[in-house]
């Protein structure tokens, strides 16, 4: 069975900063891996999504990539502001349509 | 708007009364799921289904049930609750590669 795990479970950064989360997963025959932000009381929000074929994707500030056969993926974020305070999910599928989700990092920009 | 619809959004109910969580979707996607969020457990996959007529369990599907006879409605039915299944539902659909959520739906058994 899959297992997903995202380190750190927390993190606390000032404003400006560069950060890296990371995800790992145990079984490297996935389909694809996407990244989420949820905002406390509301659903989640997809940020990036990266084929099993693909090493990363870049979007804005932020930049997801891939290594499929040591099960790990990383989410940069550049720049940090406040309002990227969020928790951060990332959720790998399998060829089967199942997805398996991380526990999350919760991230805090401190102005 | 494009969206994913989940009623209701706040449920407190007893053990053993049978209750239905409404999703829908007015995108027209094929692929729709129901998950589970506890803390430091992530979310987890209940149910999800491929099509009209198609569903499969995702990993925790105990004491759920799902049904889609259409393609917009996928609802979440639980039949006997029960206190362990107190907890944050989300619904989900999907397009292409990319799932999108509903506001998800706070449910306490007692």
């Amino acid at each position: 069975k899959q297992e997903v795990t995202q380190i750190p479970a927390a993190l606390s950064v000032p404003e400006g900063e560069n950060l890296v989360l990371n995800c790992s997963f145990t079984d490297s025959a996935i389909y694809n891996l996407q990244w989420f932000r949820q905002d406390p009381g509301k659903g989640l929000t997809s940020l990036l999504l990266i084929q099993s074929s693909q090493r990363e994707q870049t979007s804005g500030r932020l930049n997801a990539s891939l290594d499929k056969s040591s099960g790990r993926s990383t989410l940069y974020i550049a720049a940090s502001q406040p309002g990227d305070s969020a928790t951060y999910l990332c959720a790998v599928r399998n060829a089967g349509n199942q997805f398996y989700f991380g526990t999350g990092t919760s991230l805090t920009v401190i102005p | 708007e494009a969206q994913v619809t989940q009623n209701p959004r706040y449920l407190i109910t007893v053990t053993g009364k049978k209750l239905t969580v409404t999703c829908s979707q007015n995108m027209n996607h094929e692929y729709m799921s129901w998950y589970r969020q506890d803390p430091g457990l992530g979310l987890r996959q209940i149910y999800y289904s491929m099509n009209v007529e198609v569903t499969d369990k995702g990993d925790v599907p105990e004491g759920y049930k799902v049904s889609r006879k259409e393609k917009r409605n996928f609802p979440l039915i639980l039949e006997s609750p029960s206190p362990n299944q107190t907890s944050l539902y989300f619904c989900a659909s999907m397009r292409g590669y990319e799932q999108y959520f509903g506001p998800g739906t706070r449910l306490t058994v007692t």
